[in-house]
């Protein structure tokens, strides 16, 4: 059965630092991994996914990166702004429906 | 190009009594998904649906969950009755088809409130 851990469970940082979000999951066998973002009361932002022959996604100051054998995948935020205050999810896609952590809440501090 | 839209946003039942949400999925997407988020919790898959048949139900409660995608559009989603820990986040997403290889977009959920 597959079960997606995110560590730390809440992160609290200044404005301007440089952040890494982590994902661990317990079967390789994926499809793709995707990561969201939730706002409070709201649903879910798909800011990346990563099919399970890349090892990467950019898009603007987020990078995601996939280590398939190892069961990982890292959430880069670089430059933190107060925005960018939510909860980040992580989930996969394999042989199950799409699998969920808990989600890591970040605050951005101005 | 317009979002998966849910309605309502907000429902506030008593224990016992029936409430039902609506999902309508983005154009196009052949693959809709209807999650349960319990507060503290990622999302837990409750039903898949490809067009208007059923892909996976294995996590939903049936003996007081049932849903239906009419016409492989709109979804409805229906409690009945209602337990104080049914109270969650119902999150409606759809996908493009194949559903494994393309991303799920969420709508903003219905918050369910069971008293």
């Amino acid at each position: 059965k597959q079960e997606v851990t995110q560590i730390p469970a809440a992160l609290s940082v200044p404005e301007g630092e440089n952040l890494v979000l982590n994902c661990s999951f317990t079967d390789s066998a994926i499809y793709n991994l995707q990561w969201f973002r939730q706002d409070p009361g709201k649903g879910l932002t798909s800011l990346l996914l990563i099919q399970s022959s890349q090892r990467e996604q950019t898009s603007g100051r987020l990078n995601a990166s996939l280590d398939k054998s190892s069961g990982r995948s890292t959430l880069y935020i670089a430059a933190s702004q107060p925005g960018d205050s939510a909860t980040y999810l992580c989930a996969v896609r394999g042989n199950t429906p799409l699998v969920f952590g808990k989600g890591t809440r970040l605050s951005v501090i101005a | 190009e317009a979002g998966v839209a849910q309605s309502p946003r907000y429902k506030i039942i008593e224990k016992r009594q029936s409430v039902a949400f609506w999902c309508n999925p983005i154009s196009g997407h052949a693959t809709l998904y209807w999650y349960q988020q319990i507060l503290g919790q990622g999302p837990k898959l409750l039903i898949q649906f490809q067009n208007n048949g059923v892909v996976d139900d294995s996590q939903l409660p049936k003996d007081r969950f049932s849903a239906e995608r009419l016409k492989g559009v709109d979804s409805t989603l229906k409690i009945q009755p209602a337990k104080l820990e049914d109270s969650a986040v119902y999150l409606c997403a759809s996908s493009l088809d194949p559903q494994t290889l393309y991303e799920q977009y969420f709508g903003p959920g219905t918050r369910l409130t069971v008293t």
